[in-house]
């Protein structure tokens, strides 16, 4: 069974553009969570989707946004980049949402914004 | 959202056993405990969950005391592998959906 795939893996922008990265869950899975690490402040949630519904958000910025397809392949977008964008971003999916269920990483983008 | 508590950072031998400990003092009764391991350059990978006593796997062990404010993630005669950061999670699985949050963790070294 393929894992959790992510594209693409490097990207490099300028400040005041906007990306997307996207996220293909395992196979089955309904759940993709979304995450931006960075050396100061560690992993933190951004959003989770399930059954194409956000569910949860973390705290950031309006500028942070997301969507889950029907075949549960979900993207996420940043708006007016800024330098403290540059982090890695991690895609997870699990079967079904809850914290009982397993979570898969994918390897991550890695996002630097100049 | 249970927030939890745990060491910034722990040393170790290679074959000496290790015992991270994570607080989380506001669990609540539908809350799980669940541990990662996170290697340099790679997302976190599923060690172990438990939502009371004693669980084991082939990696790990996992200790909740009874009134689970607490746990103890136990890795016996660890390698130099076992180097990486490791984070524990509480987190329930309501309906309302769930935000698990992973913070810094415990970033494990381990030497010869």
């Amino acid at each position: 069974k393929a894992g959790v795939t992510q594209t693409p893996r490097y990207l490099i922008k300028t400040r005041g553009q906007q990306v997307t990265l996207s996220c293909s869950p395992i196979s089955g899975h309904r759940s993709v969570s979304w995450y931006q690490q960075t050396p100061g402040q560690g992993l933190q949630f951004l959003f989770e989707y399930f059954s194409e519904t956000q569910r949860n958000k973390g705290n950031f910025p309006g500028r942070f946004s997301g969507r889950q397809f029907s075949n549960s392949r979900s993207e996420m977008n940043v708006s007016t980049l800024e330098l403290g964008d540059s982090a890695l971003y991690l895609c997870a999916s699990s079967l079904s949402q809850g914290a009982k269920y397993e979570q898969f990483f994918g390897p991550g983008t890695r996002l630097t914004v100049l | 959202l249970a927030k939890t508590t745990q060491p910034i950072s722990m040393d170790s031998y290679e074959g000496q056993e290790v015992n991270i400990t994570c607080s989380h003092n506001n669990i609540a009764t539908n809350d799980y405990i669940t541990w990662y391991q996170q290697f340099p350059s790679q997302g976190p990978r599923f060690i172990i969950q438990g939502y009371k006593t004693k669980v084991t796997n082939e990696v790990a062990s996992l200790f909740i005391p009874a009134d689970r404010k607490s746990s103890t993630l136990s890795l016996p005669r660890v390698s130099l592998s076992d180097t990486a950061v490791y984070y524990c999670l509480v987190g329930d699985m309501g309906d309302s959906g769930y935000a698990l949050n992973f913070g810094k963790g415990t970033s494990l070294l381990v030497t010869p």
